[in-house]
């Protein structure tokens, strides 16, 4: 268990929705990153956010966005879906000074049909 | 961030020791080398991390030669559990305090019987 939780663990649904995703990061951990791992691309980094504000993007399409709350929990938002969106969907947490330590979560599985 | 290479794929049996190689000829002063372990299904696991020389925790040991253009993860006498992919990665540690981590195909390890 790396101390970082994710909600909901898996999610079906339909082209066209939207759906968020939830991430906990560790207790002390300031930075929260996202990733999405699907079969053909393999894990991709989309966005960090640090301290509540956006530090670096990866390549996270427009119909994606997220940000992350004064409680440090971050939410990941996926409009517009289409059936390519179906992946797992990564949280990882790090603490200050040691990003490049990260804790990943156990995931979001999104199938979108 | 320099590109990293690695194998794609390695077979063992129990009990043996693992070695796996990963070239970084583009690694620069202030980059890191860190491994991570996924299982099917999981996040990413943080296994070692290292700047030079060897480095070495419960799990695992790092040999990083003088030049840094490459480095080996060595994995003592896996076992079936140990069957995952592993990716090495070059992450760099800037003075704002972040970083991302670019994960590339990573090397699939089968431990056999």
């Amino acid at each position: 268990d790396s101390g970082v939780t994710q909600t909901p663990k898996h999610l079906i649904t339909a082209t066209g929705q939207r759906v968020t995703l939830r991430c906990s990061p560790r207790s002390g951990d300031l930075s929260v990153y996202w990733y999405q791992q699907s079969l053909d691309q393999g894990l991709q980094f989309l966005i960090q956010y640090y301290n509540g504000e956006e530090r670096a993007k990866g390549n996270i399409l427009e119909r994606f966005s997220a940000q992350q709350f004064p409680d440090l929990h971050s939410e990941l938002n996926l409009s517009s879906l289409e059936l390519g969106d179906s992946a797992l969907y990564f949280c990882a947490s790090s603490r200050p000074g040691a990003q490049e330590t990260q804790y990943f979560g156990p995931g979001t599985r999104l199938l979108v049909l | 961030l320099a590109k990293t290479t690695q194998p794609i794929s390695m077979d063992s049996y129990e009990g043996q020791e693992v070695n796996i190689t990963c070239s970084h000829n583009n690694i620069a002063t202030n980059d890191y080398i860190t491994w991570y372990q996924q299982f099917p299904s999981q996040g990413p696991r943080f296994i070692i991390q290292g700047y030079k020389t060897k480095v070495t925790n419960e799990v695992a040991s790092l040999f990083i030669p003088a030049d840094r253009k490459s480095s080996t993860l060595s994995l003592p006498r896996v076992s079936l559990s140990d069957t995952a992919v592993y990716y090495c990665l070059v992450a760099r540690a800037l003075t704002s305090g972040y970083s991302t981590l670019t994960f590339g195909k990573g090397t699939m390890l089968l431990v056999s019987p």
